[in-house]
């Protein structure tokens, strides 16, 4: 199975604080994406970093990439309320065009 | 960016019943995508909606089970058929604008309930 993992599979925080998740995959990659979800809803996409990249911000967000590894993590500084929901990691192999999904990790920051 | 939307958005349903959900983008895409997320679980790739073809199933999805049409560049469906207690999950389309190293947009999903 080509599924990435995630650790934790759950992480509970308080408001403020940073929140670190991984993802760890298996086979060569174009790219790693990384979702959230609320609630079981749609996902919602947060950033993309590409396998000749190595790290990448966003707002509160900094992705990082090793593909020697075969690992990326998500940092999100300075957490709120609002970020309380399930991340996944997911990426698209090389000669795919899907996305293969990490197992998730479900994020509670709490007031 | 391409905007997703899903119809409908959930359905509660007797077994033995089929339920057939559709996808629009906002945009003309290159490749449209049916994942299905178990309760508790992470997303798994039912199709390739392909576009004037049948589509590519993966393994353990069959047609029969998951017919899925794709008439043109913006829309899509999938039929949940002959459905089971087992079918009640989340069903979201996917779509990719450019080539496998572009970012993938999910819709809203369909929540499905079986009784």
């Amino acid at each position: 199975s080509q599924q990435g993992e995630e650790d934790p599979q759950a992480l509970s925080i308080q408001e403020g604080e940073n929140a670190t998740m991984n993802c760890s995959y298996k086979t060569s990659i174009n790219n790693l994406q990384w979702y959230r979800q609320n609630s079981g809803r749609g996902l919602v996409h947060l950033i993309l970093i590409r396998s000749n990249e190595r790290e990448k911000h966003s707002g509160r967000l900094r992705v990082t990439l090793d593909t020697s590894k075969k690992s990326s993590s998500l940092l999100i500084t300075a957490s709120r309320a609002a970020d309380t929901a399930s991340y996944f990691c997911a990426t698209g192999g090389r000669g795919a065009n899907n996305l293969f999904f990490g197992t998730g990790t479900r994020l509670t920051v709490i007031p | 960016s391409a905007v997703i939307s899903q119809k409908p958005s959930r359905d509660i349903c007797q077994r033995g019943t089929s339920l057939t959900i559709q996808c629009q983008v906002d945009s003309q895409v290159t490749m449209m995508f049916w994942y299905r997320q178990q309760p508790g679980q992470s997303l798994t790739l039912i199709a390739t909606a392909n576009q004037g073809s049948e589509a590519t199933y993966e393994s353990g999805f069959v047609i029969d089970k998951f017919p899925i049409s794709r008439p043109n560049l913006t829309f899509s469906t999938l039929t949940v058929s002959n459905m089971s207690p087992e079918d009640s999950s989340i069903y979201l389309c996917s779509a990719l604008q450019g080539s496998s190293t572009d970012t993938q947009y999910f819709g809203p999903g369909t929540r499905l309930t079986v009784l």
